[in-house]
């Protein structure tokens, strides 16, 4: 099993649609949780953080099940400037080489 | 904000060739890291830094070297470059552990 494991994708969603991405980590031990946005041929650029009691920034919500050990990302109202690879980012501990990247899901929204 | 800036956008490098991609951050953050990413593979750690001169080891650290001599500055070193270093190369830094990372805005390497 991957350390981290992401929807495959690709998402190809109206504009206005409501689109939920799932990830899953296998160290139960991990501290902290991100969810990342990357433009084709960009960097990758922080969403937002995730949070044990969720938390939500505008359109976007981020949840985490620790007991499940998965997070989730959901965009409302998408645009078409949503459209990106989201990727799920995981902290497994002290150390950096615990930074583990989920592979990406890629999301088209659609006129 | 947080403004990591590296040096070039895009290189075209020869076989054999010594190459330096150079990465600063300018909010004096403790660490700093560089990735490859390729097409399938994903973000792929080669090496990183917690302080001024100290480095690890990544999951890739074969062919590449890294500095740190100053905490702003970065270096990644391929000492001999080979045609599967081809890759977009990037950069981050962050304040400390479990905290996010900020990536500069890549480069992308070409060696022929």
């Amino acid at each position: 099993r991957k350390e981290v494991e992401q929807d495959p994708g690709p998402f190809n969603v109206p504009e206005g649609a409501t689109v939920a991405f799932n990830c899953t980590y296998s160290n139960s031990a991990s501290q902290s949780f991100f969810w990342y946005r990357q433009d084709c041929r960009k960097e990758p650029k922080l969403l937002m953080s995730v949070y044990s009691s969720g938390n939500e920034d505008g359109r976007f919500t981020a949840q985490l099940n620790r007991a499940s050990q998965y997070i989730s990302l959901l965009i409302r109202d998408s645009k078409l400037s949503d459209s990106a690879t989201y990727l799920c980012v995981v902290n497994g501990g002290a150390s950096y080489d615990k930074v583990i990247f989920g592979p990406g899901t890629s999301l088209s929204v659609i006129p | 904000d947080v403004k990591v800036t590296q040096s070039s956008r895009y290189l075209v490098k020869r076989t054999g060739e010594k190459v330096f991609l150079e990465c600063v951050q300018d909010m004096d953050h403790e660490n700093m890291f560089w990735y490859r990413q390729d097409p399938g593979l994903g973000l792929r750690l080669i090496y990183f830094s917690y302080d001024v001169k100290m480095k690890e080891k990544g999951d890739i650290p074969e062919g590449y070297s890294v500095s740190r001599e100053k905490k702003e500055r970065f270096s990644l070193i391929l000492e001999s470059a080979s045609t599967n270093q081809t890759s977009m190369y990037l950069c981050a830094s962050s304040p400390g552990n479990n905290s996010p990372l900020h990536f500069g805005n890549g480069t992308r390497l070409t060696v022929t």
